[in-house]
């Protein structure tokens, strides 16, 4: 079955940079767009990023544009969000999600546990 | 962006009630090329991850219970949960895939 994991959350000061990993296996990496969404605890869902089936293409959401980079490992079949210049307003869970189509406009049919990061001085 | 707006933010309920949870989106979300609503249902349960419910406004996932089910188009859409069971306490998001960014609603609390 599918299975998402992901790793890397951890509690840094503002102004480093972090990444994080989710490691995917059950289905073929290749063949699916995959997303970052975050979650502040006790609060909504926040979608982050996006990465195309064969990483041609990347989106991000304005409020990380020029600090976060998505991307994919295909030897690995992982997923990686390198994050730089944090601040605390990006303290979440990070959640991995792969889309149900290929196509990165799809609803999100797969979750990982979710990764916490904590930006605090 | 598309703003999704959902009703109530929180409601209580019997077991065995039925409970209606609507989202209005800010613009149109049927893409007219294949007639699809691009919206999905989560549900969220505590210290658990968002899981898919239902997709494409209406298609219920697989394993999920029949109770559960989905309906609206363009702009008005709803989540109905008949006969509410106990562990259906969680929180639900609908979620508009549209265009990008793709947003969330602000979800619904459903308590027992």
């Amino acid at each position: 079955q599918v299975q998402l994991v992901e790793s890397g959350g951890d509690v840094v000061q503002p102004g480093t940079s972090l990444t994080l990993s989710c490691a995917a296996s059950g289905f073929v990496f290749d063949d699916y767009a995959m997303h970052w969404v975050r979650q502040v605890p006790g609060k909504g869902l926040e979608w982050v990023a996006v990465i195309w089936y064969d990483g041609s293409n990347k989106y991000y959401a304005d409020s990380v544009k020029g600090r976060f980079t998505i991307a994919k490992d295909f030897s690995k079949d992982t997923l990686y969000l390198q994050m730089s210049n944090l601040r605390a307003e990006d303290t979440a869970v990070y959640y991995c999600a792969k889309t149900q189509t290929g196509y990165y406009l799809a609803p999100f049919d797969s979750w990982g546990q979710g990764t916490l990061v904590t930006v605090s001085s | 962006d598309i703003v999704m707006t959902q009703s109530p933010d929180s409601l209580a309920v019997s077991l065995g009630e039925r409970v209606t949870i609507r989202c209005k989106s800010s613009q149109n979300i049927l893409y007219r090329s294949d007639n699809k609503n691009y919206l999905g249902w989560y549900q969220q349960t505590p210290g658990q991850p968002p899981k898919l419910l239902i997709s494409w406004a209406s298609t219920r996932e697989s394993g999920v219970p029949d109770r559960f089910s989905g309906g609206g188009s363009g702009t008005d859409f709803t989540l109905t949960i008949s006969n509410v069971q106990a562990e259906d306490v969680a929180v639900y998001y609908c979620h508009q895939f549209y265009n990008r960014p793709c947003t969330f609603g602000q979800g619904t609390k459903l308590e027992i």
